[in-house]
C-alpha cells in the first residue's frame, strides 16, 4: 500500500496568514492526489484534485501543488471559516489511502 | 444537487454483521462510482471499497474477506455489509460519490457513527 505522511498534525495561525500543509507519498503517485476539508460535525468536502485543480465552488485562496512524492495545500489569507481538519488522499493506486490529517486553528 | 445519506444501526455486537445503506438523491447511481470510507476514532481514514455504475466492485484488500457492497437501482441506494465485526471496526462510516477514472470523492454523506460493543 502507498503510505501518505501528512504534516503538521496541527497548526495554529492568525487571520490573514498563509499556511501550508504537506503530504508525502511513499512512492510516486503521479499527481493522483486530492485534498479535503472537514469542519467539525460536517462531512468532508473536496478542495483540490489531480494535485492542483480547484474543485467547483472552492475559494481561490486554496491551492495545491507538488509532484512525484511531495504535495502541498496552501491557504492564503486565512479566514475564520477555514478552521477545520484537512487531509490528503492518493488515488493513483489501489488501495486508495489517506493522510493522517491536519487540524487547523486560528491563533 | 447530489445528496447522499447514510443510515443504519449505531451499535453492533462483536462477531455480528454491520449493514449500512446510502440513499442518493439528485443523481442516478447507474452513473459514476459510489464508495464507502470510514474514519476511526483518532481520525485515521480508510477506503473500504466502491461499486461502479455497472455494478462491479472493488474492495480494500484488508477487508476483502469480510465486506460486500451491493446496490438497488430501483431505490437509488447502495449498501455496505461488513461481517464478523470487532471493536476495531468502530468508526464513522461515510458514503461518497467517486469520480470514475480518478477515484477521488466529490460528494460525501454526513456519516453514521457505528460502535461495535457487547
Amino acid at each position: 500500500d502507498i503510505q501518505m505522511t501528512q504534516s503538521p498534525a496541527s497548526l495554529s495561525a492568525s487571520l490573514g496568514e498563509t499556511v501550508t500543509i504537506e503530504c508525502r507519498a511513499s512512492e510516486d503517485i503521479y499527481n493522483g492526489l486530492a485534498w479535503y476539508q472537514q469542519k467539525p460535525g460536517k462531512s468532508p468536502q473536496l478542495l483540490i484534485y489531480n494535485a492542483n485543480s480547484l474543485h467547483t465552488g472552492v475559494p481561490s485562496r486554496f491551492s495545491g501543488s507538488g509532484s512525484g512524492t511531495q504535495y502541498s495545500l496552501k491557504i492564503n489569507s486565512l479566514q475564520s471559516e477555514d478552521v477545520a481538519s484537512y487531509f490528503c488522499q492518493q488515488y493513483y493506486d489501489y488501495p486508495f489511502t489517506f493522510g493522517s490529517g491536519t487540524k487547523l486553528e486560528i491563533k | 444537487e447530489v445528496q447522499l445519506q447514510e443510515s443504519g444501526p449505531g451499535l453492533v455486537k462483536p462477531s455480528q454483521s454491520l449493514s449500512l445503506t446510502c440513499s442518493v438523491t439528485g443523481y442516478s447511481i447507474t452513473s459514476n462510482y459510489w464508495g464507502w470510507i470510514r474514519k476511526f476514532p483518532g481520525n485515521k481514514m480508510e477506503w473500504i471499497g466502491h461499486i461502479s455504475y455497472s455494478g462491479s466492485t472493488s474492495y480494500n484488500p484488508s477487508l476483502k474477506s469480510r465486506i460486500s457492497i451491493t446496490r438497488d437501482t430501483s431505490k437509488n441506494q447502495f449498501f455496505l455489509q461488513l461481517n464478523s465485526v470487532t471493536t476495531e471496526d468502530t468508526a464513522t462510516y461515510y458514503c461518497a460519490r467517486v469520480v470514475p477514472g480518478s477515484f477521488y470523492f466529490d460528494y460525501w454523506g454526513q456519516g453514521v457513527m457505528v460502535t461495535v460493543s457487547s
